[in-house]
């Protein structure tokens, strides 16, 4: 299985902070990494795929960048709406394997 | 719209079995895998397996083989996951999602099925 070891757990933040979480691959994924956020009591949703592609609806805050076994997922402004938990996940080979989340928290 | 509407809540005993399904509307359902996500209260996100509608072939994640089905009636736009002998530890929230074949990426996501066992 490949794992996946996402940086940081947790972090807090303010509104309007720049905020930078990363993800490393146990081997190289090329770029299948994608990127999900989930909110307490709500199914996950695709932020970014392919590591650098916006999904449809996803605000232009949020972006990505990587390939081989290091990506980041970046928001450039904080926002209210952003407080939630993110998970990268790799799809190169099964298991497809989700990084363990990081909670970005208010500070 | 893209929609994938799951069936509601189950509470089981162990040892019992259960079908919980997922319906997909708003897209040619047999153009795209749906996949089945597991998450244990409080924790990450889980892949179980995926499957093919469109000729139900289906791949498991081996943690997970031999203890679920993963299944699908392209006839009615659904595809299940089953249980035969649920165990206590079976106790998540389950997600089904399209799965993209270009990216491979779960881009559409029902709204979730929480499972509780408990004798």
């Amino acid at each position: 299985d490949i794992q996946m070891t996402q940086s940081p757990s947790s972090l807090s933040a303010s509104v309007g902070d720049r905020v930078t979480i990363t993800c490393r691959a146990g081997q190289s994924i090329n770029n299948f990494l994608h990127w999900y956020q989930q909110k307490p009591g709500k199914a996950p949703r695709l932020l970014l795929y392919s590591a650098s592609s916006l999904q449809t609806g996803v605000p232009s805050r949020f972006s990505g960048s990587g390939s081989g076994t290091f990506f980041s997922l970046s928001i450039s402004s904080l926002q209210p709406e952003d407080f939630a938990t993110y998970y990268c996940q790799q799809t190169y080979s099964t298991p497809h394997t989700f990084g363990q989340g990081t909670n970005v928290e208010i500070k | 719209e893209v929609q994938l509407v799951q069936s509601g809540a189950e509470v089981k005993k162990p040892g019992e079995s259960l079908s919980i399904s997922c319906k997909g509307s708003g897209y040619k359902f047999t153009g795209y895998w749906i996949v089945w996500v597991r998450q244990m209260p409080g924790k990450g996100l889980e892949w179980l397996g995926t499957i093919d509608p469109s000729d139900s072939y289906t791949y498991y994640s081996p943690s997970f083989r031999g203890h679920i089905t993963i299944s699908a009636d392209k006839s009615i736009t659904t595809a299940y996951l089953q249980w035969s002998n649920l165990k206590a530890s079976d106790t998540a929230m389950y997600y089904c999602a399209r799965h993209q074949y270009s990216s491979s990426h779960f881009d559409y996501w029902g709204q979730g099925t929480l499972v509780t066992v408990s004798s």
